[in-house]
């Protein structure tokens, strides 16, 4: 099946910096998802990026399907997007998810 | 517009007990999926389901779990007789098509003592 790494596996951060968290995948994708876990355990969607570039506030994404990756830059951090963010991709023939490990991310004062 | 609902938010059970999850997707979505996590790791597929109909099980456990998303009210996952390595959280989520985006429940967590 897809593989899909991400890194780094770990991140902290002062609140106001930037960072740019990457997800490599195995196989061409039909889909891609970001989501944040919030320390309260919830899935919060992100971006549906299976190619090209989003914004959304202080956070945007690239998909570059061609090469296998995709990034979410966060700018301007806030303690708030402290949690774990996941990217997730949807291949071959199936509809179903393959998330990678995550990047723990803690945003300090 | 609400979103995916999942019930109970927590679960206790005792070895060799019975567990039912409920999952009610975001209205419009036919299509549902579920997904366990287990503690410090990520979500692993278990089912994908439509209406009356299961689509692809590659990553339900052999024995005693099983799915079902009836024709009327919600989808359910059920695990018979649990084990404590049952123990984590359950994901559903919904999506209105085939590979299309999903959107995730606040998930059940399910404590095997």
């Amino acid at each position: 099946g897809i593989q899909v790494e991400q890194s780094p596996p770990d991140l902290i951060l002062q609140e106001g910096a930037n960072s740019t968290l990457r997800c490599n995948f195995s196989d061409s994708v039909n889909n891609l998802q970001w989501f944040h876990q919030n320390p309260w355990g919830q899935l919060i969607n992100l971006f549906y990026i299976p190619s090209g570039t989003k914004q959304n506030g202080r956070l945007s994404a690239t998909t570059v399907a061609t090469e296998r990756y995709s990034l979410l830059y966060i700018s301007s951090s806030q303690t708030t997007d402290s949690g774990v963010y996941f990217c997730a991709v949807e291949g071959g023939t199936a509809s179903k998810l393959t998330f990678g490990t995550g990047t723990r991310l803690q945003v300090t004062l | 517009n609400a979103g995916v609902m999942q019930n109970p938010r927590h679960l206790v059970r005792r070895r060799g007990q019975e567990a039912r999850l409920r999952c009610s997707p975001m209205k419009g979505h036919s299509h549902v999926y579920w997904y366990r996590q287990l503690p410090e790791e990520g979500l692993k597929f278990m089912v994908y389901l439509q209406k009356e109909n299961i689509i692809d099980e590659s990553g339900m456990p052999k024995e005693r779990f099983s799915a079902e998303f009836p024709k009327e009210g919600p989808s359910i996952l059920r695990i018979q007789q649990v084990v404590r390595g049952d123990s984590a959280a359950y994901f559903c989520a919904s999506s209105p098509g085939f590979r299309y985006e999903q959107y995730f429940g606040p998930g059940t967590r399910l404590t095997v003592t």
